[in-house]
């Protein structure tokens, strides 16, 4: 069976201190990978999306990046965060042909 | 996918009612049709989702409703429970895109 791991499940980080979120996923070959983020009381803002390693698709630059060193590996970064960084982080992959989408547990950010 | 809209963006109910949630979306091309349930602070999950070559498809209490003319979809429960309570999104999908765009959320309150 397929499991996605998400890591760390919260996170306290200074304003200007650099951010790296990880996410994993077992069980399945060459998946789709997403980073959300998920505001308080909002909804889910897709920010990278990709297709294979590498390969990586920017739906909202700010100052956030993502990486995809392995096939299923996902890295959401920031060079400084901003306290607009703060919110609920959601990883997710879905099969290559794209349909359900599997989220991982999430990580809480607080900017402070 | 693309411009996806829920309504209303919030609903209550009182237990024992029917609730109904209407996604809206403009990618004509869209063929993939998921409703999401998020407790609150948990990850979002799939709990029904329909084919376009499906007009309406049923699990029990809840059901989704499909009119690609109109280019909206809808969630139905009926015999709403205090734990129907969440955040529910769409997420219309195009076979061969990867954006998976969520809508923007319908906030569900089942009243005891």
């Amino acid at each position: 069976s397929q499991t996605i791991h998400q890591w760390p499940a919260t996170l306290v980080q200074p304003v200007g201190s650099p951010l790296s979120l990880e996410c994993t996923v077992e069980g399945t070959s060459n998946p789709n990978l997403y980073w959300y983020r998920q505001a308080a009381g909002r909804g889910l803002q897709l920010l990278f999306y990709s297709v294979g390693i590498g390969q990586i698709s920017s739906e909202v630059p700010q100052n956030l990046s993502a990486s995809r060193p392995q096939d299923r590996q996902f890295i959401l970064s920031s060079k400084k965060l901003l306290l607009s960084d703060s919110g609920f982080y959601l990883c997710a992959w879905s099969w290559a042909g794209g349909t359900e989408a599997f989220f991982g547990q999430g990580t809480r950010l607080t900017v402070v | 996918g693309e411009n996806v809209e829920q309504h209303p963006s919030t609903l209550s109910v009182q237990e024992g009612d029917s609730a109904v949630i209407k996604c809206t979306y403009s990618d004509s091309a869209s063929n993939y049709f998921p409703w999401y349930k998020q407790e609150l602070g948990k990850r979002p999950q799939l709990i029904i989702d329909i084919r376009s070559n499906v007009g309406e498809k049923k699990d029990q209490r809840i059901a989704v409703t499909l009119n690609k003319t109109a280019k909206h979809f809808s969630l139905h429960i009926t015999e709403t429970q205090p734990e129907d309570s969440a955040v529910y999104f769409c997420a219309p999908l195009t076979s061969g895109t990867y954006k998976y765009i969520f809508g923007t959320g319908t906030r569900l309150k089942v009243l005891a």
